[in-house]
């Protein structure tokens, strides 16, 4: 069975810096997709991010990259020039394209980023 | 299209008592997904639809707990039985089947506490 781990339940950083939030996963798929989604307090669920497993090149969305390592599993986020309203939980989910996991999303335990002034 | 709706927004019922949630996806979106999410935690699914047929359960959809998408548009999930184990958060989340490796559409969620 996929599974994603997020081995940072906590993080913060100083309003301007960068930041780079880790998950791994685990999967036999080759063809897969990967994403990063931000949960605000009190607030609904975006995507920051995804990622094509079959494409090398890694993904980017403004202040937002992510470190793609398919041998290693591993789909990190870096958060360039933080801002106060980046501060949330931050969720790496998984999705396959068969067998149990087709249908869903698989998600991390999230790691909680707060940005400091 | 003002995106996934979930009401209501917080519900509080007795241990015992059954409760339903409604979830609007965003109208071209033939799937539908619902997740619950405890405290500290990733959410976790439990069912999803395509148009109106459930084509997927989780071990975690109990008995108790019983989802419907009638005419392929809104869905309800119901909890039979509440017990305090089932304060959550119900999130609803919405996609087009060929755009899934886009991601999914989330709602606001249903806050459930059972006392």
């Amino acid at each position: 069975a996929q599974t994603v781990t997020q081995s940072q339940p906590e993080m913060s950083v100083q309003e301007a810096e960068t930041v780079t939030l880790s998950c791994t996963y685990d999967t036999s798929e080759s063809n897969y997709y990967l994403f990063w989604y931000k949960q605000p307090p009190s607030r609904q669920m975006i995507l920051v991010i995804r990622q094509e497993a079959y494409k090398q090149q890694n993904a980017t969305e403004n202040r937002f990259s992510v470190n793609f390592q398919k041998a290693a599993k591993s789909f990190s986020l870096k958060i360039s020039d933080s801002q106060l309203g980046d501060t949330a939980m931050y969720f790496c989910a998984f999705r396959g394209n068969y067998g149990g996991s087709q249908g869903n999303l698989i998600f991390g335990k999230g790691t909680k980023l707060s940005v400091k002034p | 299209d003002t995106g996934v709706s979930q009401d209501p927004r917080h519900k509080i019922t007795k241990r015992g008592q059954n409760v339903t949630f409604r979830c609007d996806p965003i109208s071209e979106h033939n799937r539908l997904y619902w997740y619950r999410q405890t405290l500290g935690q990733g959410p976790e699914f439990l069912t999803y639809f395509q148009n109106e047929a459930q084509l997927e359960k989780s071990r975690l959809l109990s008995d108790r707990f019983s989802a419907e998408r009638p005419k392929g548009s809104f869905s309800t999930l119901e909890i039979q039985r509440t017990e305090q184990g089932d304060s959550a958060m119900y999130l609803c989340a919405s996609s087009l089947t060929d755009m899934v490796g886009y991601g999914y559409t989330f709602g606001s969620g249903t806050r459930l506490t059972v006392v």
